[in-house]
């Protein structure tokens, strides 16, 4: 079974600040793992995926995450926040099968930059 | 940039009704998907459909449930009989040739079950 776990429901930083927002998986076989952000009224933006390669993958925006296979984390980092980037998080797995694309979602995490 | 559009993107409807959500995927892409998001909760998969088939679908994915490409652009889900439950964001995704690819997501429907 495939299942992400975002720990935190909100995380607030200040304008200018390093921000993390953190994600877990756990998936059967190698990973693919997706960040997409949600702004009000508005539909999932992707940001960045993992699929092999190097465990640092850059997004769109600045924002960048890391793989890490021991931990099962794949959290989602930006060196400064900005006011802009206050939104909602979905962090989100699918299990490297033939046949199995569907995405696995977290709960979502709250991001607020605050000025 | 070529994006997933869906309509309408509100619609109200009387349980017991039939609804038909309405989506176009970026051209070229080949795996579709329909997705629903019940207000406050995680977005959770309901289908995926390629070389005109569904390839999978969740458990959600009742009887009720059906989805269709009637054309080459086009890419519908129907509730036969909406109930309460059913009232969610439902949105649609798109992706290139293989798994790996990833899912373009449109801005959603909010449907809503009286």
């Amino acid at each position: 079974a495939q299942s992400v776990a975002q720990p935190e429901d909100q995380v607030n930083v200040a304008e200018g600040n390093p921000l993390t927002v953190k994600c877990t998986y756990s998936v059967s076989g190698n990973p693919y793992l997706f960040w997409y952000v949600q702004y009000p009224n508005r539909g999932l933006q992707f940001l960045l995926k993992y699929i092999t390669g190097d465990n640092l993958v850059k997004g769109s925006y600045g924002f960048e995450a890391e793989f890490n296979k021991s931990q099962t984390s794949f959290h989602l980092k930006k060196p400064s926040a900005l006011v802009s980037d206050s939104a909602l998080y979905f962090c989100a797995v699918r299990a490297d099968q033939t046949g199995a694309n569907n995405l696995f979602f977290g709960t979502g995490t709250r991001l607020t930059v605050i000025p | 940039e070529p994006e997933v559009t869906q309509t309408p993107s509100h619609q109200v409807t009387q349980m017991g009704q039939e609804v038909i959500l309405r989506c176009v995927p970026i051209s070229n892409h080949l795996y579709f998907y329909w997705y629903r998001q019940i207000l406050g909760q995680k977005v959770e998969f309901l289908v995926s459909f390629y070389n005109n088939e569904i390839s999978e679908k969740s458990e959600i994915f009742d009887d009720q449930f059906s989805v269709e490409r009637p054309d080459g652009s086009n890419f519908t889900l129907k509730i036969r009989s909406t109930k309460l439950e059913d009232s969610a964001m439902y949105f649609c995704a798109s992706g290139g040739l293989a798994g790996v690819e990833t899912q373009y997501f449109g801005p959603g429907t909010r449907l809503l079950v009286l």
